[in-house]
């Protein structure tokens, strides 16, 4: 089953502008993880924020973490053309030995 | 290198056809992964290898069978095939099961007529 939910399911914007998108989660975790996929190729690890962290930054990404709500956000600023893609969260339920991944969020970026 | 491979890219097959699907890395990573993912969806665990081990089947039909010859490798068998499997399968490997960082290879596209 499918612990993590996104929204917005899609997005389009413009370029230059920022882009958000949200994961909300079920369970208790360790650690939230975002990740990246270009149209039918593999996924691209992004960024991983730790529970007891509740920002992290990475070149133009911006996660943060509220684990009492139990939820995350990614924000890509500047967006570019390349930033086309889907996102998704993943989280790792405590004690479960995998990464459950959200439905995602299918970024479009228009120049 | 931080690269995992799998090959074929695209791959067609009958229903009563056998083929394999193959992954390989060489991080040392102790953990490999396989994951199904049909269009705009997210993957779905298939099943779990940890220290070269099956430690997690996610009630995977029996037509598909893993295989880990060695750390390095791993394999998806595939035998008498539905048309619904048809699908991007994805192979991921991390230092260790759970919770680390998963490095994800291009994916095997696979269509079953």
């Amino acid at each position: 089953s499918q612990q993590g939910e996104e929204d917005p399911q899609a997005l389009s914007i413009q370029e230059g502008e920022n882009a958000t998108m949200n994961c909300s989660y079920k369970t208790s975790i360790n650690n939230l993880q975002w990740y990246r996929q270009n149209s039918g190729r593999g996924l691209v690890h992004l960024i991983l924020i730790r529970s007891n962290e509740r920002e992290k930054h990475s070149g133009r990404l911006r996660v943060t973490l509220d684990t009492s709500k139990k939820s995350s956000s990614l924000l890509i600023t500047a967006s570019r053309a390349a930033d086309t893609a889907s996102y998704f969260c993943a989280t790792d339920p405590q004690g479960a030995q995998k990464l459950v991944f959200g439905q995602g969020t299918r970024l479009t970026i228009n120049p | 290198d931080t690269e995992v491979t799998q090959t074929p890219k695209h791959l067609v097959m009958g229903m009563t056809n056998k083929k394999s699907l193959k992954c390989e890395q060489h991080m040392g990573h102790r953990a490999m992964y396989w994951y199904k993912q049909k269009a705009k969806k997210p993957p779905e665990l298939m099943f779990v290898y940890s220290y070269e081990k099956l430690s997690i089947n996610e009630s995977v039909p029996s037509r598909f069978s893993p295989e880990c010859p060695n750390s390095s490798l791993l394999n998806l068998h595939l035998h008498a095939l539905q048309p619904e499997d048809s699908a991007l399968y994805l192979c991921a490997s991390s230092q260790e099961a759970g919770r680390e960082t998963q490095y994800f290879g291009p994916g095997t596209r696979l269509l079953v007529l």
